[in-house]
């Protein structure tokens, strides 16, 4: 079957760094992306990989490891402004058509 | 400029009506989705569609018809309504093989 984990929820103060594991198993697999979703506001993308390794995009950074099944999100200098939800999603087809969501990890930063 | 639009924002109706939120996309992309998140904010694709094809269909129930009458619109038409129904419903739109999906606005459909 298909199944994406993330923890549920995580919490952190300002200016600290906090690293979101996902675990995947899914049918597919061409590439994990990340998004972030703001309460009331739409899924916004973040990042994508699809080789091994390290993606850095200003203060967010994402890993992937395809033997591990496994892939993270790493937020540095934390602002209030980052506490959202966020979800990571495995691309199951080449065409990108298929974009299985897992149910999200939302962080709360405090001053 | 909007990128991805969805009308209406909210919608609140009876069960067993009929309803429909129409979704516009002004990027030039070929594909298409729905989404639906529930109340425990998981999202689940319910369909996709390539340059008004359609290229997933998930266990949805068939009174969720979608409808592109072009490449930049694509429509969710929802027979008789059930409670269960109520959720966040997002339109999104990519390039074919592209990387990133754009969300519209999402509207909220709630059943009473």
């Amino acid at each position: 079957g298909q199944s994406l984990e993330q923890p549920s929820e995580v919490t952190a103060v300002e200016g600290a760094i906090v690293q979101i594991n996902c675990t995947y198993q899914t049918s597919g697999f061409y590439g994990l992306s990340w998004y972030q979703q703001h309460d009331g506001g739409a899924p916004t993308f973040l990042s994508y990989n699809a080789l091994d390794g390290l993606e850095e995009t200003g203060r967010f950074s994402s890993f992937l490891s395809r033997s591990d099944s496994y892939g993270y999100l790493l937020l540095q200098e934390l602002q209030m402004k980052d506490s959202a939800s966020y979800f990571c999603a495995v691309r199951e087809d080449q065409a990108g058509t298929a974009l299985i969501f897992g149910k999200g990890t939302t962080l709360s930063v405090s001053s | 400029d909007t990128a991805v639009s969805q009308t209406p924002k909210y919608l609140v109706t009876q069960m067993g009506n009929d309803k429909s939120i129409k979704c516009e996309q002004n990027l030039g992309h070929d594909t298409m989705y729905w989404y639906k998140q529930d109340s425990k904010k998981f999202l689940k694709i319910m369909f996709s569609y390539n340059n008004k094809e359609l290229i997933i269909n998930e266990t949805v129930p068939n009174r969720f018809s979608p409808k592109s009458p072009d490449k930049a619109h694509l429509n969710l038409h929802i027979n008789s309504l059930e409670l269960g129904d109520s959720a966040v419903y997002f339109c999104a739109s990519s390039p074919l093989r592209g990387t990133e999906q754009y969300f519209g606005p999402g509207t909220r459909l709630t059943v009473t």
